[in-house]
């Protein structure tokens, strides 16, 4: 079976774009979070869905927001991006929530010029 | 609110050792603890999960502990070897959140 996918796997961006990034959850996981990863630190959560609802969120700006499909994929995105915005966006999916074993995708590395 | 700390920050040790991690989290009202591995630029590797009812659990290698009432747990590899060299970090999961520690970064030498 596949594991956790993200794409792009690097990204470019300038000051004050926008970004959206994508994953897709191992079949028949229909909890998705996401998490920012600075380097040399540990990730910090910034959302959850389960069954395409938000069911926690982390303590961050609204420039972030997510949402889940049908298919319980899930998109990021980032609005006015800032210079601190660069980091490791880490996607991990569970069967149901965050009762269950999360399992993490290889990430997309954002920078922001 | 939830904060989890890890020591120590890093280690180096000779092939074959015996090692311990160490997790410290400041509130005891979890679901679960998750101990992951992840190597550089890498995304995470999920190791060893402990519901808030265990006390233990075991993988190959690794055994990984849990006590509640103490805010702590600990990740034990025995027989270490060069592929174990990576960042271990523990991670928190109370109420709708999940709480990371900022790592261990270990070196196994051979």
């Amino acid at each position: 079976d596949a594991g956790v996918t993200q794409s792009p796997t690097h990204l470019i961006k300038t000051r004050g774009q926008q970004v959206t990034l994508r994953c897709s959850p191992i079949s028949g996981h229909k909890s998705v979070s996401w998490y920012q990863q600075v380097l040399g630190q540990g990730p910090q959560f910034i959302f959850q869905y389960y069954e395409k609802e938000e069911r926690g969120r982390g303590n961050f700006p609204d420039r972030f927001s997510a949402r889940q499909f049908p298919n319980y994929s899930s998109e990021l995105n980032v609005n006015a991006l800032l210079l601190g915005d660069s980091a490791l966006y880490l996607c991990a999916s569970s069967l149901q929530g965050l009762t269950y074993e999360q399992y993490f995708g290889p990430g997309t590395r954002l920078t922001v010029t | 609110k939830q904060e989890v700390t890890q020591i120590p920050a890093a280690l180096s040790v000779p092939e074959g050792e015996n090692l311990v991690l160490n997790c410290s989290f400041t509130d005891s009202a979890i679901y679960n603890l998750q101990w992951f591995r992840q190597d550089p630029g890498k995304g995470l590797t999920s190791l060893l999960l402990i519901q808030s009812s265990q006390r233990e659990q075991t993988s190959g290698r690794l055994n990984a502990s849990l006590d509640k009432s103490s805010g702590r747990s600990t990740l034990y590899i025995a027989a270490s070897q060069p592929g174990d060299s990576a960042t271990y970090l523990c991670a928190v999961r109370g109420g709708q959140n999940f709480v990371f520690g900022p790592g261990t970064r270990l070196s196994v030498l051979p």
